[in-house]
This record gives C-alpha cells, sequence and structure tokens, in this order.
C-alpha cells in the first residue's frame, strides 16, 4: 500500500532565506507525485507534479521539486521564500496505473515565514 | 472557468440533525471523492465514486453516507453529526480511468464543520 511522510509539521524560516520541506513516499508501483498548497481560509491548489520524465519539476510562484526514485523522495524547495508563502504544504501521492484517482496525502507541513 | 463548488462554507448544527454538503465540478470529471482535514492528520479520504452510481468507502467512511446521482455532483451525507465529525472538509474532482487531461485533483473551498 502506498503512504506518504512529511517529515516536518512546521518548518520557520526568515523571509528571503531558502527553504526546503521533506517528502518520502513508499510504494510498491510506479507513482505520481503532487505538492499542493493551502492558503489560510482556502482551498488546496496544485503547486507542480511529477508524471514522468525529467525529475526536476517546476512549479508556480518559484517552487520547485526533485523526484528521487532511489530515495523514494520528492522534497520541495524554493531559493527565496516571501512572505505571502505562508501556508500549509501537503505532498501526495497517486499510483500511476489508477489515473490518480486515489490519491493519498502526507499529514502536511505548516511553512511560516519571518520578516 | 474550471471549478468545484461546495455548500456551505461554514456549518455550526446540533448532535443528531442530519445534514447534507453538497458538492458540484463543472469539469466533466468521473472521480469525486469527500476529504476530512484534521490537525496533525493531514486528509483522509471519507468516500469516492468513480462514476455515477459508484460509490466506495476510503480511510474514515463511518457515519457518512454519500450519493453520485449525477456526474457533477457528489453530496456528502451526515444522517446523524456527532461531536467528533466536527472538522473541515473539501470535495474533490479528477479524472476517470480513461479520461483524457491534467492528472491532478481538483479541490473545492472547504465546508468548516461544528457539531455541539
Amino acid at each position: 500500500a502506498q503512504s506518504v511522510t512529511q517529515l516536518d509539521s512546521q518548518v520557520p524560516v526568515f523571509e528571503e532565506a531558502p527553504v526546503e520541506l521533506r517528502c518520502n513516499y513508499s510504494s510498491s508501483v510506479s507513482v505520481y507525485l503532487f505538492w499542493y498548497v493551502q492558503y489560510p481560509n482556502q482551498g488546496l491548489q496544485l503547486l507542480l507534479k511529477y508524471l514522468s520524465g525529467s525529475t526536476l519539476v517546476k512549479g508556480i510562484n518559484g517552487f520547485e521539486a526533485e523526484f528521487n526514485k532511489s530515495q523514494t523522495s520528492f522534497h520541495l524547495r524554493k531559493p527565496s521564500v516571501h512572505i505571502s508563502d505562508t501556508a500549509e504544504y501537503f505532498c501526495a501521492v497517486s499510483e500511476s496505473h489508477s489515473s490518480a484517482s486515489k490519491i493519498i496525502f502526507g499529514s502536511g507541513t505548516r511553512l511560516s515565514i519571518r520578516p | 472557468e474550471a471549478q468545484v463548488t461546495q455548500n456551505p462554507r461554514y456549518l455550526i448544527t446540533v448532535t443528531g440533525k442530519k445534514l447534507t454538503v453538497t458538492c458540484s465540478q463543472n469539469m466533466n470529471h468521473e472521480y469525486m471523492s469527500w476529504y476530512r482535514q484534521d490537525p496533525g492528520l493531514g486528509l483522509r479520504q471519507i468516500y469516492y465514486s468513480m462514476n455515477v452510481e459508484v460509490t466506495d468507502k476510503g480511510d474514515v467512511p463511518e457515519g457518512y453516507k454519500v450519493s453520485r446521482k449525477e456526474k457533477r455532483n457528489f453530496p456528502l451525507i451526515l444522517e446523524s453529526p456527532s461531536p467528533n465529525q466536527t472538522s473541515l472538509y473539501f470535495c474533490a474532482s479528477s479524472l476517470g480511468e480513461g479520461q483524457v487531461g491534467p492528472l491532478e485533483a481538483f479541490f473545492g473551498q472547504g465546508t468548516r464543520l461544528t457539531v455541539v
């Protein structure tokens, strides 16, 4: 069975500093991987996704993630964060044979940006 | 505009009083699902539907019902709400098997339910 682990429940960083949010997954088959962002009082929106091909994926708002199959990781990074990046971030996995129809979410990482 | 619409956004109710949270999508998605979000637990799937009249239990189905009479609508029903169902609920839709398009889930804005 597939599962997703987000190792950090909260990550505080200073504005303009780099950040990495960690995500590890387990699955016995090939997967699709996603990062979603949830701003306060809003629903989830897609930040980026990995389906196949290049292991470095670029998303919206300057975020990127790298798929590492040997380490079963899909860490999210941004070289310089802004106050507006304050949000909760969810890593998610879907086994590719199911057309991303059943998505398993991690427990979330709350990113707080300090001025 | 592609969207998933949930109503209501906020709801306070009393224990045992039946309620329905509606969800509608305009993307012709075959797959729809309901999640609840609780602090430290991420999103847990309650029920999902692969297509019209096809529904199945997710990870935390107890105390909930769903129906899928039309492709666009997927209401969540709490027949006898209890305080432990106080949570933030999200409806989501995505392509089904064989459908072509972006392979991610689209979410509604959420429904914050409080059961007293």
